[in-house]
């Protein structure tokens, strides 16, 4: 596709079952980021693959979260364990990477409810 | 830490009027400041961008203004349409060496017809 896609778009879990959320990002971007909305919320960074190098994991907000990144392309976030604190909106996005290539370009997200 | 604050949080202004909103940052190494719009279930999309080697950029009815030495930078919606109803991000990021956009908090505006 054009696009970055994401899927699933929603996901709706009981507290303490495990998701995975996957992006499939736009072919030929290097860089792959996922960043989570909360209601009313900003964007909070979770975590930024960028080729071949080791991810920045630094946003990841607990060790119930991981992500990988197979072939350089297509990315799954899992969350282990899931909370009510995890509902949110995950959003996927990437870009080129090489530097003034600053544009990203989102998908649409999966929102996530945890009951 | 928040490295980049926005204000305000919500706004709304009436059609043909000018919608002003601001961000203010902290790392001096940031070189690169995106603003990106994000309509109700879709992802935040770049509208405009801006590098500290100029003070303004204009493109259409949207204009970045840049303060270098005050760490600011704000974006103006001249002309203000219902259809610019959306919410609002300010980003940053050192691109020098490769890191990645950090988003303010957002601004919801509202253009009323």
């Amino acid at each position: 596709g054009a696009g970055v896609s994401q899927s699933p778009s929603n996901k709706v879990t009981e507290k303490g079952k495990d998701v995975e959320l996957r992006c499939d990002p736009i072919s030929g971007h290097t860089a792959l980021y996922w960043y989570r909305q909360s209601l009313g919320q900003g964007l909070e960074f979770l975590i930024y693959f960028q080729g071949n190098s080791a991810p920045d994991k630094s946003g990841l907000p607990s060790d119930r979260f991981s992500a990988e990144r197979t072939g350089g392309s297509v990315s799954t976030l899992t969350i282990q364990r899931t909370q009510q604190e995890d509902s949110a909106v995950y959003l996927c996005a990437s870009s080129l990477d090489f530097p003034g290539a600053g544009e990203l370009f989102f998908g649409e997200g999966s929102r996530l409810t945890v009951l | 830490q928040q490295q980049v604050k926005q204000s305000p949080q919500s706004l709304i202004v009436q059609k043909g009027g000018i919608s002003i909103i601001n961000c203010a940052y902290e790392n001096t190494a940031f070189d690169y400041f995106p603003w990106y719009q994000q309509f109700p279930g879709k992802g935040p999309a770049l509208l405009i961008a801006i590098r500290p080697d100029v003070s303004e950029k204009k493109e259409g009815r949207f204009t970045i203004s840049f303060n270098k030495s005050a760490k600011q930078f704000s974006l103006h919606i001249m002309d203000s349409q219902p259809g610019d109803s959306a919410t609002y991000f300010c980003a940053a990021s050192d691109e020098t060496s490769g890191s990645r956009l950090t988003f303010g908090e957002g601004t919801q505006l509202t253009v009323n017809p």
